[in-house]
């Protein structure tokens, strides 16, 4: 089974107006970090945002926040008031054990979102 | 200023000769990973390593080698490059978090796009 799930592979949004984009995730272990990763065309990978599991307030960051939803294992991306440069492919990540940098970082398969003017 | 660098960036070559992608960080990170992206695939891990001279394989290993001899730098060797090993390869590197999740953000190089002929 998939350990993240980004069911759309490509969205749309109007310049100035908020979007969303979507994670799921799957895991048994009770620690888990969940990450959004940002890539524009130029390839670089940019981190976005992050959430633990036991963290009691959703993550923000600037105009990103994730709508962390734990019973329902989600970690939805919002970014408000979409810029032109936001158009980039959006990758959700999850990290599963306790507080270590040694477990890997899986990656869903991405969204590409596209902002329109 | 802190980053993770690869080199090459661009790599064309033919099937059966040996290359190696260089990765060097300069952030004192424990951990470093080689990731591949493909199209509709997302980011998957290749190896990974906890610390200097400690690597273990990740989601694809296979026709790749690595090694950790110093903390900055983790190369990525393909002895027998084959066509389905053209991709998009990223380095990262974070710290091996003691305390919170929060401190194990991943920073990934530029990337280096290989194409195998």
């Amino acid at each position: 089974a998939q350990k993240i799930t980004q069911t759309q592979p490509g969205m749309f949004v109007q310049e100035k107006e908020a979007v969303t984009l979507d994670c799921t995730y799957d895991t048994s272990d009770p620690s888990y970090g969940l990450f959004w990763y940002k890539q524009p065309s130029s390839g670089e990978m940019i981190f976005l945002i992050y959430q633990g599991s036991y963290d009691q307030q959703n993550a923000t960051e600037g105009r990103y926040s994730l709508n962390f939803q734990k019973a329902r294992k989600s970690a939805n991306l919002v970014i408000s008031a979409s810029q032109l440069g936001d158009s980039a492919m959006y990758f959700c990540a999850m990290r599963e054990g306790p507080n270590s940098g040694n477990t890997p970082l899986v990656f869903g398969k991405g969204t590409r979102l596209s902002v329109i003017a | 200023e802190a980053q993770v660098t690869q080199n090459p960036r661009y790599l064309i070559t033919v099937t059966g000769k040996k290359l190696t992608v260089t990765c060097s960080q300069n952030m004192n990170h424990e951990y470093m990973s080689w990731y591949r992206q493909d199209p509709g695939l997302g980011l998957r891990q290749i190896y990974y390593s906890m610390n200097v001279e400690v690597t273990d394989k990740g989601d694809v290993p296979e026709g790749y080698k690595v090694s950790r001899k110093e903390k900055r730098n983790f190369p990525l060797i393909l002895e027998s490059p084959s066509p389905n090993q053209t991709s998009l390869y990223f380095c990262a590197s974070c710290r091996a978090g003691l305390l919170t999740w929060s401190y194990n953000e991943q920073f990934f190089g530029p990337g280096t796009r290989l194409t195998v002929l």
